[in-house]
């Protein structure tokens, strides 16, 4: 069945360090959709992209959505420890029109 | 605000009991999902609902039924609770146009017994 890999599992970064979450799916998306989920709470909506190679920005948060529709990436810039949390992408099938979780990427800030 | 609302936040019970859990949201959203939450396993969709009296499976929905009689009420049934449903359940919510993201509750952890 479809599939949406992410990686890396954990990272682990000292403050004002970058950090970037990779997200890959086995067939085409029609949109790709951010989370985050705080230790101990649920995962909240981040964002929205729907068109090819479309970038977006949150503050020091940006977004891409490959050429292919296939693979996307969630780079920080210079992370705060109210950074901390685990990033899950999140993949709408072209075909089924259902979302599919990555594994998400927990990421620890050290200040 | 907008919310997802469910009803327990932690819930203990027992191998074979028979366990509801409840979700209600306020947007008048059209789709209501139920997902399980393990770590490394990600989140794993155990049913849905398009609409009022509609339900489909998921990935995982051995061992669980549900229940949509009213649009902004969907119950989740573990119908003989086992050791391996122990794990965190989550509620969302989401309009049927795929502008919008989901809209998850506060989540439930189930531990079995």
């Amino acid at each position: 069945g479809q599939q949406v890999m992410q990686i890396p599992q954990y990272q682990h970064v000292q403050e004002g360090e970058d950090f970037t979450t990779y997200c890959n799916s086995s067939t085409t998306l029609s949109n790709i959709q951010w989370y985050k989920q705080r230790p101990g709470g649920h995962p909240v909506f981040l964002i929205q992209l729907v068109k090819s190679g479309e970038v977006k920005k949150q503050k020091r948060l940006t977004f891409q959505f490959g050429e292919a529709k296939k693979n996307s990436s969630l780079h920080i810039t210079a992370t705060q420890t109210t950074d901390v949390g685990t990033y899950f992408c999140a993949g709408q099938s072209s075909n089924t029109g259902k979302l599919i979780f990555g594994q998400g990427t927990t990421l620890q800030v050290k200040p | 605000d907008v919310k997802v609302t469910q009803s327990s936040r932690y819930l203990v019970k027992r191998t074979g009991e028979k366990v509801f859990l409840e979700c209600v949201q306020d947007m008048d959203h059209e789709n209501m999902f139920w997902y399980r939450q393990d770590p490394g396993l990600g989140l794993r969709l155990i049913y849905f609902s398009y609409d009022v009296k509609m339900k489909e499976k998921g990935d995982i929905p051995e061992g669980y039924s549900v229940s949509r009689e009213k649009k902004e009420r969907f119950s989740l049934i573990l119908e003989s609770a086992s050791t391996n449903q122990t794990s965190m359940y989550l509620c969302a919510s989401s309009r049927t146009s795929r502008n919008y993201g989901y809209t998850f509750g506060s989540g439930t952890r189930l531990t079995v017994v």
